[in-house]
């Protein structure tokens, strides 16, 4: 899992504001994957990626928006519609297909509303 | 929808002890099932994991154990330890035909010295 990075670890917003977390793998994944984490509560699905240029929406995709230009990097914006945004947000990757491959997370990013 | 629930959300023993986290899916289609272990405020880390094919998977101090037709699976963790404090995640994969999973609430271990 030390393949995955992502950037900031701590990233406050105002209200209004749009934000743009880091996601980057080097692990060579085609899949990767958000998820949002609240307190006391599991991961819920934001959206996830099976290949370059293609990417759908999980269970809880409105408010957020994302882009898979390179293998490597996916990128996750949460924008001014996501009216509860504190969490912290998790990204993963996988090889990709069958339904069984192992996702490896990165270490996080805590996004904080002001 | 798919669902999974997850049993005990909180759980305390002494060190030394078994601890046991029950989770049961809804999608009988679901075939993957990983168990992550989340330390306070790092990334959930893979601990083991059970494919449909196999009743039971052992790794040194840990176990899990599927009941594919009662649709329930376990996480067994014997002579704890301190260490093992943390916050548990049982998975299952979703249906169709990408690698999603269906995560359970948690639960949160704690072990006493």
């Amino acid at each position: 899992d030390g393949g995955i990075t992502q950037s900031p670890k701590y990233l406050f917003r105002k209200e209004g504001q749009n934000v743009t977390l880091s996601c980057e793998q080097n692990l060579n994944h085609d899949a990767m994957y958000w998820y949002r984490q609240d307190p006391g509560q599991g991961l819920r699905l934001i959206y996830y990626s099976q290949i370059v240029n293609d990417f759908q929406k999980g269970d809880i995709a409105e408010g957020y928006s994302v882009s898979r230009e390179k293998k490597e990097s996916f990128p996750l914006t949460v924008t001014s519609a996501q009216k509860n945004p504190t969490a912290f947000y998790l990204c993963a990757s996988s090889k990709a297909g069958g339904g069984t491959d192992t996702q490896y997370f990165g270490p996080g990013t805590r996004l904080t509303v002001l | 929808g798919e669902n999974v629930e997850q049993h005990p959300s909180t759980l305390s023993v002494q060190e030394g002890d078994s601890a046991v986290i029950k989770c049961t899916y809804s999608d009988s289609a679901s075939n993957y099932f990983p168990w992550y272990k989340q330390e306070l405020g790092k990334r959930p880390q893979l601990i083991i994991d059970i494919r449909s094919n196999v009743g039971e998977k052992k790794d040194q101090r840990i176990a899990v154990t599927l009941n594919k037709t009662a649709k329930h699976f376990s996480l067994h963790i014997t002579e704890t330890q301190p260490e093992d404090s943390a916050v548990y995640f049982c998975a299952a994969s979703g249906s169709g035909g990408y690698n999603k999973l269906i995560f359970g609430a948690g639960t949160r271990l704690a072990v006493h010295p």
